[in-house]
């Protein structure tokens, strides 16, 4: 059974500052996806970044970079140079090919970014 | 500009009474979600299509909810009757690559819907 982890219910960050939002995970399927969905106060969910399990490097998609440590089990998203606009809900979220293959998320964490 | 389109946007409605919830995924997709959000359980499955046929509802309360994919272009969510704990936000999602584990979801804006 797939489990996601996301330990800190909020987070504050300085504008331009860096922050990091903790994500673990527990599968014993080889292949999996991990992904970041961001969810601001209107709603909707917004995909922001993807690692395969088997990639060997680091995703990265603008300010937004993907801590993964695959022994760790976990895939850590980290925001550079906040923006007051990145205040928001931040799901993780995994998906594997066997089974139905279907997405499942964690319970997020809250990031606020002050002036 | 691509989207999935959800309708309505907001619903409220008296408990015991049907609630039907529209998607219309993005053009040429191959998956649909459907999702609940609360704040008690986060995001939960609700069902999933492929093809338009049904692989998983494992966590949809069977007897009172329902979701078909009568097209390529429509998939629909029905609550009946409707209780005061279905009282959620219900997101749907598409994707393209057919249940990948590298698929990336596009979610719609969702129904927010109050049962009184």
């Amino acid at each position: 059974a797939q489990k996601i982890t996301q330990t800190q219910p909020g987070m504050f960050v300085q504008e331009k500052e860096a922050v990091t939002l903790d994500c673990t995970y527990d599968t014993s399927d080889p292949s999996y996806g991990l992904f970041w969905y961001k969810q601001p106060s209107s709603g909707e969910m917004i995909f922001l970044i993807y690692q395969g399990s088997y990639d060997q490097q680091n995703a990265t998609e603008g300010r937004y970079s993907l801590n993964f440590q695959k022994a760790r089990k976990s895939a850590n998203l980290v925001i550079s140079a906040s923006q007051l606009g990145d205040s928001a809900m931040y799901f993780c979220a995994m998906r594997d090919v066997q089974g139905y293959s279907t997405l499942t998320f964690g319970k997020g964490t809250m990031l606020l970014v002050s002036p | 500009d691509a989207r999935v389109t959800q309708t309505p946007r907001h619903k409220v409605t008296e408990m015991g009474q049907e609630v039907t919830m529209r998607c219309q995924p993005i053009l040429g997709h191959n998956t649909v979600f459907w999702y609940r959000q609360t704040m008690m359980q986060g995001l939960e499955l609700l069902a999933y299509f492929r093809n338009r046929a049904p692989l998983d509802d494992s966590g949809m309360p069977k007897d009172r909810f329902s979701a078909e994919m009568p097209d390529a272009t429509l998939a629909t969510l029905k609550i009946q009757p409707s209780e005061p704990r279905d009282s959620a936000v219900y997101f749907c999602a598409s994707g393209s690559k057919g249940g990948a584990a590298n698929e990336k979801l596009f979610f719609g804006s969702g129904t927010q819907l109050s049962v009184l």
